[in-house]
């Protein structure tokens, strides 16, 4: 267990439908990171929050967002899911002296999206 | 769009050999170089940040060096061991004020350690 907490593990969901992937940050780490993994593409970024502020954005579609809340947990929304949005989407999180990337980020071990 | 390769895509070697790869970013606006190693239904697990050219950093029978000048970093794997069987990704993260903590990934290395 790395300390960083991602439900649902999997979620199955049809084209059009909205979904909310949730990520607990490891205790007193700051800073949030989602990344999509699709078929035979690498990690992509998609956001990062620091203390409930964004922080980076890297290319997040508008059908998706993301929000930080004051306890420092994550929701990633994806709305209007296609096809193509099917993927392993991970949540991470680093300590404050380490989110500019100075340090290991944390992992969690993901939501697996199935859009049918 | 920031390049980061990772060479060679997968790697077969028996247990006992020593290994290495490569990892290419780009030479302009570095700030930071990750190393991740990724077993198979596990999330990637942090092995190494390297922030200085020459770095050189060592765990175990793992170890990694970092010229920013050229732009590329090499993971030693020395005496692999089945359990070292994993994906191995880098990761760059540019100086750019907008990048802040953004992570770009390479595709990784997969190696695969025969007994």
């Amino acid at each position: 267990d790395s300390g960083v907490t991602q439900t649902p593990k999997h979620l199955i969901t049809a084209t059009g439908q909205r979904v909310t992937l949730r990520c607990s940050p490891r205790s007193g780490d700051l800073s949030v990171y989602w990344y999509q993994q699709s078929l035979d593409q690498g990690l992509q970024f998609l956001i990062q929050y620091y203390n409930g502020e964004e922080r980076a954005k890297g290319n997040i579609l508008e059908r998706f967002s993301a929000q930080q809340f004051p306890d420092l947990h994550s929701e990633l929304n994806l709305s209007s899911l296609e096809l193509g949005d099917s993927a392993l989407y991970f949540c991470a999180s680093s300590a404050p002296a380490s989110d500019r990337g100075r340090g290991g980020y944390t992992f969690g071990s993901g939501t697996r999206l199935t859009v049918v | 769009i920031l390049n980061v390769e990772q060479s060679p895509q997968s790697l077969h070697v028996q247990e006992g050999d020593s290994t290495n790869f490569t990892c290419s970013f780009p030479s302009s606006n570095f700030y930071a170089l990750h190393w991740y190693r990724w077993e198979t239904a596990k999330s990637p697990e942090a092995l190494f940040v390297m922030t200085l050219n020459g770095d050189e950093k060592k765990k175990g029978r793992i170890s990694a060096t970092l010229n920013t000048k050229e732009g590329y970093s090499y993971l030693y794997i020395k005496g692999s061991q089945p359990e070292d069987s994993a994906t191995y990704l880098c990761a760059f993260l540019s100086a750019g004020g907008t990048s802040y903590g953004k992570l770009t990934f390479g595709q990784g290395t997969i190696l695969t350690v025969h007994p």
